[in-house]
């Protein structure tokens, strides 16, 4: 049973560049939610995805937008890159019949330059 | 205010004795805390959750919560150096009535524990 894929694992960008971000939820999940870790410091929710709908969103710019697929997949995007977005982006499943159960993906490394 | 709070430590222990995290929260609706443990370069792994003031215990793991004094804590018993890493408190907020799961985290605690 494959838990959480993230891809890629690191991704350098360049300020004003555009990224996506992939995850796979666990086998049997079907909720897909977004975190974003700077370093020495807790996730930060960015936004919550569930029937190819964005369902619940954290403080985060509008430069911040998502998709989900209907295997349950997800996309994270992020335009106008930033210095300060260079942080640990970690995409956690769920169901959403038991959605205090989140099981965290390895995370993509992203380093803004 | 933070919305939750932890000591960033670092919390050095020995080996084989009683690691004592703790965690405080601001919103009285809370309803779910939970503990994740992060070994460096690595992503959170759930240890724990719980719901009701009182404790709950897994193992070497004992999570307490007490709604009144919105607090919640993780005791970790024989520690071990495995047991070494950042343990991040996370509460599950209500929003408008809704949560949906959405987990704000603390910054988390270093433990160390030495042989």
């Amino acid at each position: 049973d494959a838990g959480v894929t993230q891809s890629p694992t690191h991704l350098i960008k360049t300020r004003g560049q555009q990224v996506t971000l992939r995850c796979s939820p666990k086998s049997g999940h079907d909720t897909v939610s977004w975190y974003q870790q700077a370093l020495g410091q807790g996730p930060q929710f960015i936004f919550q995805y569930y029937e190819e709908e964005e369902r619940q969103r954290g403080n985060f710019p509008d430069r911040f937008s998502g998709h989900q697929f209907p295997n349950y997949s997800s996309e994270l995007n992020v335009n106008a890159l930033l210095l300060g977005d260079s942080a640990l982006y970690l995409c956690a499943s769920s169901w959403d019949q038991a959605l205090n159960e989140q099981f965290f993906g390895p995370g993509t490394r992203l380093t803004v330059l | 205010q933070k919305e939750v709070e932890q000591n960033s430590g670092p919390l050095s222990v020995p080996e084989g004795a009683i690691a004592s995290l703790n965690c405080t929260y601001s919103d009285r609706g809370s309803q779910s805390f939970f503990w994740y443990r992060q070994y460096s370069g690595k992503s959170p792994e759930l240890i724990m959750f719980i719901y009701s003031n009182g404790d709950k215990e897994d193992g070497r793991f004992t999570a307490q919560l007490n709604k009144a004094s919105q607090y919640v804590s993780l005791l970790i018993r024989d520690s071990q150096p495995s047991d070494s890493a950042t343990y991040l408190c996370a509460v599950n907020m209500i929003a408008g009535g809704t949560s949906y799961g959405k987990l704000t985290f603390g910054q988390g605690t270093i433990l160390t524990v030495h042989p």
